[in-house]
């Protein structure tokens, strides 16, 4: 059954923490997005890749995100120093044809920054 | 203003009443039209797709396209526990392909 793996599912840091998030998209599927979702902003796109080059992370806090992909098993987000307005959960997601709405989602990494 | 704008709720029914949820759009360039159904602690799955304008139907569910408006909405009828989640309307252009979702609107279905 293939899925979309994403860790940790859960995470609770301090203020001025690294945190990185891992993702394992679907075999064969060349798009992956990261998106974060809050109840006040719902589901934000912070960065998406197609065959691992990044196309758009302008979603993203430049200063303390980023994004990769260094091989076609793994996509990184990373926040550098966490702050507490970073508490959300990310969703990575991958597709072949995301317009068709054939995008499978992970099941998220809640995050936490005391 | 957000490019995607959706009635955040909460939405409470009764079993058996028909459903509707809708959203509203500003960019012109959209084509792709999605609602994506998502569980408690969960992530998203994708319900339906439609492209461009009109209908689609899919059991209990239709979707609606209104390109003129800027406007579509999901229709779910004689609803059932089992509906109560959180719906979030998705689009997206031909170019870029990456997909811009509303707020989400959450759902309960009441017995």
């Amino acid at each position: 059954d293939a899925r979309v793996t994403q860790t940790p599912r859960h995470k609770v840091t301090e203020m001025g923490q690294e945190v990185t998030m891992r993702c394992q998209p679907i075999l064969g599927h060349n798009t992956v997005f990261w998106y974060r979702q809050t109840m006040m902003q719902g589901l934000e796109l912070l960065a998406y890749f197609r065959n691992r080059a990044p196309l758009d992370d302008s979603g993203m806090p430049k200063d303390r995100f980023s994004a990769e992909m260094p091989d076609a098993t793994l996509a990184t987000l990373k926040i550098q120093p966490s702050e507490p307005r970073d508490s959300a959960v990310y969703f990575c997601a991958s597709g072949l044809r995301p317009n068709t709405g054939e995008l499978f989602f992970g099941e998220g990494s809640r995050l936490t920054v005391l | 203003q957000k490019e995607v704008e959706q009635d955040p709720g909460p939405l409470s029914v009764p079993e058996g009443a028909i459903v509707s949820l809708n959203c509203t759009y500003s960019n012109s360039a959209f084509q792709y039209f999605m609602w994506y159904r998502q569980y408690s602690r969960k992530g998203p799955e994708l319900l339906m797709y439609t492209y461009s304008s009109g209908n689609k139907e899919d059991g209990r569910f239709t979707a609606q396209v209104d390109k003129s408006s800027k406007y579509i909405s999901l229709f779910i009828r004689d609803s059932q526990p089992s509906d109560s989640a959180t719906y979030l309307c998705a689009m997206s252009d031909s170019g870029a392909q990456k997909l811009v979702f509303g707020q989400g609107t959450r759902l309960t279905i009441n017995p």
